[in-house]
């Protein structure tokens, strides 16, 4: 185990909702990446936070946005899902180094 | 774009027989690169990682061997055992958000 927590484990939508994902990171990480992984595919980057502030973007649309909080726990909202949406969502956590500790997801699902 | 691509997608392997999963990467400014391991409904989990001023870099039972002239990756697993069946990705990370690029995997089956 990581020490990473993701909820909720599983979520169902219909298209054109809207969801929020959550994340703890592993203690004392301040750092937080969040990746989409489609089924049969390797994960793919959305963003990054650290210390509150974005810090990188992957080739995601704006309606994926996230918040980092002050205990360094994370959000990923998506708005207006889309059918394509449907994923396993996985965060990341690091600290000073390269090493990134990922949940074990959420897996989302958009009817 | 640039992106971590596999050779293969599916490998067996015998129980107690070495595995060999290999991995092409494109970009030239990656500098650290990692395998990760992930089974069913659980989340990728470090195997072991190497930076690019390295060439080889051993494990318990893994080895990860880096060619950057021909920017290949290959993980070796000795004595693969049951326990090892799962998909396998390779992961390159460049730039100050250290981003991870996954390759689209290679599924181990560890036979009998």
């Amino acid at each position: 185990e990581t020490g990473v927590t993701q909820s909720p484990t599983h979520l169902i939508k219909t298209r054109g909702q809207q969801v929020t994902l959550r994340c703890s990171s592993q203690s004392g990480h301040n750092t937080v990446s969040w990746y989409q992984q489609a089924l049969g595919q390797g994960p793919q980057f959305i963003f990054q936070y650290y210390r509150e502030e974005e810090n990188g973007r992957g080739n995601f649309p704006p309606r994926f946005s996230g918040l980092q909080f002050p205990n360094y726990s994370s959000e990923l909202n998506v708005n207006a899902l889309e059918l394509d949406d449907s994923a396993l969502y996985l965060c990341a956590s690091t600290d000073v180094g390269d090493e990134q500790f990922f949940g074990p997801g959420t897996r989302l699902t958009v009817l | 774009g640039e992106s971590v691509g596999l050779h293969l997608p599916t490998l067996s392997v015998q129980e107690g027989d070495n595995s060999i999963i290999n991995c092409a990467y494109s970009n030239s400014a990656s500098d650290y690169f990692i395998w990760y391991k992930q089974e069913s409904g659980k989340g990728p989990q470090f195997i072991i990682d190497i930076r690019s001023n390295m060439d080889k870099r051993q494990g318990q039972r893994v080895t990860v061997l880096l060619n950057k002239t021909v920017k290949h990756l290959s993980l070796q697993i000795a004595a693969t055992q049951p326990g090892d069946s799962a998909v396998y990705f390779c992961a390159e990370t460049f730039g100050s958000a250290r981003q991870l690029t996954f390759g689209s995997g290679t599924q181990l089956t560890v036979l009998p």
